[in-house]
């Protein structure tokens, strides 16, 4: 089975700073791809950005990049310039294969808190 | 461009009772999720469907029942309502395939009393 770990519970960043959330997966599959979801107080859940695993390049979504380490199983989300509007949970999430579903598999989340 | 709607947005349920929470897409999405997401949790899955009239089960599916009759429905049923089925549960659609993402529900927020 494929686990997700989030192991930051909670997340602190001033208001224009720099800070990366990390995540490690657990998969035995080749290919697969990786997301990371953003869960504002409205309980939305929005897609930040995602990765595919057999490409080197790490995405990059405006002021969001990855850091995709795949011999490491490592997927960590740094958010550039933070803004009062990135305050939310952010969940890291693998997508499991055809036999599951294409089902994502979650993290338990780590919530960001920006200080101005 | 509704997306994916989830009906209701709220509900109190008494131990016992049953209920339905309604989801609907109009993407023309083969691949249906129910979510359940407990406080300070990462998104759990309920049941999945790939098309209509094929359902699963996926992690924590002890309680709830689905059915897939068309393309874009795909309600979940709680018979029997307990409080550990106090949560937060997210309906989502995708084409399918590992590289696309999930268009989420607004989500329905369940307390059992």
């Amino acid at each position: 089975a494929q686990t997700v770990t989030q192991s930051q519970p909670e997340m602190s960043v001033q208001e224009a700073e720099t800070v990366t959330l990390s995540c490690t997966y657990d998969t035995s599959e080749s290919d697969y791809y990786l997301f990371w979801y953003k869960q504002p107080p409205s309980r939305q859940m929005i897609l930040v950005i995602r990765q595919e695993a057999y490409k080197q390049q790490n995405a990059t979504e405006n002021r969001f990049s990855v850091n995709f380490q795949k011999a490491a199983k490592s997927f960590s989300l740094k958010i550039s310039d933070s803004q009062l509007g990135d305050a939310a949970m952010y969940f890291c999430a693998y997508i499991s294969g055809v036999n599951s579903g294409y089902a994502l598999n979650f993290g338990k989340g780590t919530s960001l808190l920006v200080t101005p | 461009n509704a997306g994916v709607t989830q009906t209701p947005k709220f509900r109190i349920l008494k131990i016992g009772q049953s209920m339905t929470l309604q989801c609907t897409q109009d993407m023309n999405h083969n691949y249906m999720y129910w979510y359940r997401q407990d406080p300070g949790m990462g998104l759990k899955l309920i049941y999945y469907s790939v098309g209509a009239g094929i359902t699963d089960k996926g992690e924590v599916p002890n309680g709830y029942n689905v059915s897939r009759s068309t393309t874009e429905d795909f309600p979940l049923r709680l018979e029997l309502a307990a409080p550990s089925q106090t949560s937060v549960y997210f309906c989502a659609s995708s084409y399918g395939g590992s590289s696309y993402g999930y268009t989420f529900g607004s989500g329905t927020r369940l307390t059992v009393v």
